[in-house]
């Protein structure tokens, strides 16, 4: 079956601007992370999704960043007034539910430069 | 400290030789331990998952947890140029609303033809 899929790929964008990142999950998983990569380290939580509400932020940097996921299916990864430092590639993962015994899978990611 | 120390290498072998990939980890309430494999401008892929301690066996590859020790493995077998990617280690506690993983940095694998 398909798997999680990120739109875009890749983003660039200029210093201050708004960017949305989209995460499409496996059909039937109700749980959902966005996790960020910056070059040569390991993934970060951001947040945590069970079903349409965020059971988990703690891992969102600032108030610039906000995520959404109102049917319970797609979710949107939302930074406001970027910042060069916000460049990374941001991961999308799914799971069946949001315990600990559920397999993550994660998308291709979308690789964002702030310029 | 971080909660999860890997090596990021990079760890270069020959096609064939067996490859012993290691994490070890600060905070005890971890119960679950994964490997993802990671090739370059990709997202990551789960190769082994395992609960508590013990050993799993998967083809070519086998992860063992000790958690008196703190300490995860991953062996790979006869490895393969195609093997040649970045291996993470990952870990969770048990349930609760915490969803997240704790990933180490990751070892860049490199198997020589």
């Amino acid at each position: 079956g398909a798997g999680v899929s990120q739109t875009p790929s890749n983003k660039v964008t200029e210093k201050g601007k708004y960017v949305e990142l989209r995460c499409d999950p496996i059909s039937g998983h109700t749980a959902l992370y966005w996790y960020r990569q910056s070059l040569g380290q390991g993934p970060e939580f951001l947040i945590y999704f069970q079903g349409t509400g965020a059971a988990d932020d703690s891992g969102l940097p600032n108030d610039r960043f906000f995520a959404v996921r109102p049917e319970g299916s797609v979710s949107t990864l939302k930074i406001q007034r970027t910042e060069r430092g916000d460049s990374a590639v941001y991961l999308c993962a799914s799971s069946f539910a949001g315990g600990g015994s559920y397999e993550q899978y994660f998308g291709p990611g979308t690789r964002l430069t702030v310029t | 400290q971080k909660e999860v120390e890997q090596d990021p290498g990079p760890l270069s072998v020959p096609e064939g030789a067996i490859v012993s990939l290691n994490c070890t980890y600060s905070n005890s309430a971890f119960q679950y331990f994964m490997w993802y494999r990671q090739y370059s401008r990709k997202g990551p892929e789960l190769l082994m998952y395992t609960y508590s301690s013990g050993n799993k066996e998967d083809g070519r590859f086998t992860a063992q947890v000790d958690k008196s020790s703190k300490y995860i493995s991953l062996f790979i077998r006869d490895s393969q140029p195609s093997d040649s990617a970045t291996y993470l280690c990952a870990m969770r506690n048990y349930g609760g609303s915490q969803g997240n993983l704790i990933f180490g940095k990751g070892t860049k694998l490199s198997v020589k033809p």
